[in-house]
């Protein structure tokens, strides 16, 4: 257990749906990233904070993938009008900005859009 | 964009002996490199890290080596255990540009 919790571990749900990921990232971490990872393959980037400003998020998948961090602490991600192809394994991490870059993950959320 | 590929694909190798795996890339300006560790169902976990200013580092059983002339790190396994089985993934640069990853498969 790295101490970055994801939840839901699981979601199912039906195309057209939104869905709606959390992140808790290590207390004291003020970095946040957001990844896919889809079979047999490596994490994608998707976007990141430090503190509550998003610093990328030109590799946000298509307009209907929203991520926010309202108090710096928490990080929610949002997927609009859900496509089979968004099926996957949603991926957060955090990390400090002291000059290392080491990313703690979480443990993930499995995405399944029927 | 940072193009980051790591051969071999897949590894076999028995019990005890030593396996390596390499991880390159196109980023010049790179100088942290991680490897990361996912078992099945799990997120990944970094195992080992170096930064540009060695060539070298060790913790236990595993090393990480680079060399920034060529753009290549590599991560050394030696003594391999059953539980070292599952995908290793390099990083580059700042650990936004993941491989595809590496399966090792320890035969007991």
């Amino acid at each position: 257990d790295t101490g970055v919790s994801q939840n839901p571990r699981h979601k199912i749900t039906k195309r057209g749906q939104n869905v709606t990921f959390r992140c808790d990232p290590i207390s004291e971490h003020n970095r946040l990233y957001w990844y896919r990872q889809t079979l047999g393959q490596g994490p994608e980037f998707l976007t990141y904070f430090q503190n509550e400003a998003q610093l990328e998020k030109s590799r946000l998948l298509s307009d209907r993938f929203s991520a926010e961090r309202p108090k710096g602490s928490f990080s929610t991600l949002e997927i609009q009008r859900t496509e089979q192809g968004d099926s996957a394994m949603y991926l957060c991490a955090s990390s400090l900005t002291s000059g290392r870059e080491t990313q703690y993950f979480g443990p993930g959320t499995r995405l399944l859009v029927l | 964009g940072e193009n980051v590929e790591q051969h071999p694909s897949t590894l076999s190798v028995q019990e005890g002996d030593s396996a390596v795996i390499k991880c390159t890339y196109s980023d010049s300006a790179s100088n942290y490199f991680p490897w990361y560790k996912q078992e099945l169902g799990k997120g990944p976990q970094l195992i080992i890290d170096i930064r540009s200013n060695v060539g070298e580092k060790k913790d236990q059983r595993i090393a990480v080596t680079l060399n920034k002339t060529a753009k290549h790190f590599s991560l050394h396994i030696t003594e391999t255990q059953p539980e070292d089985s599952a995908v290793y993934f390099c990083a580059a640069p700042v650990g936004l540009a993941f491989g595809k990853g590496n399966q090792v498969v320890v035969i007991p």
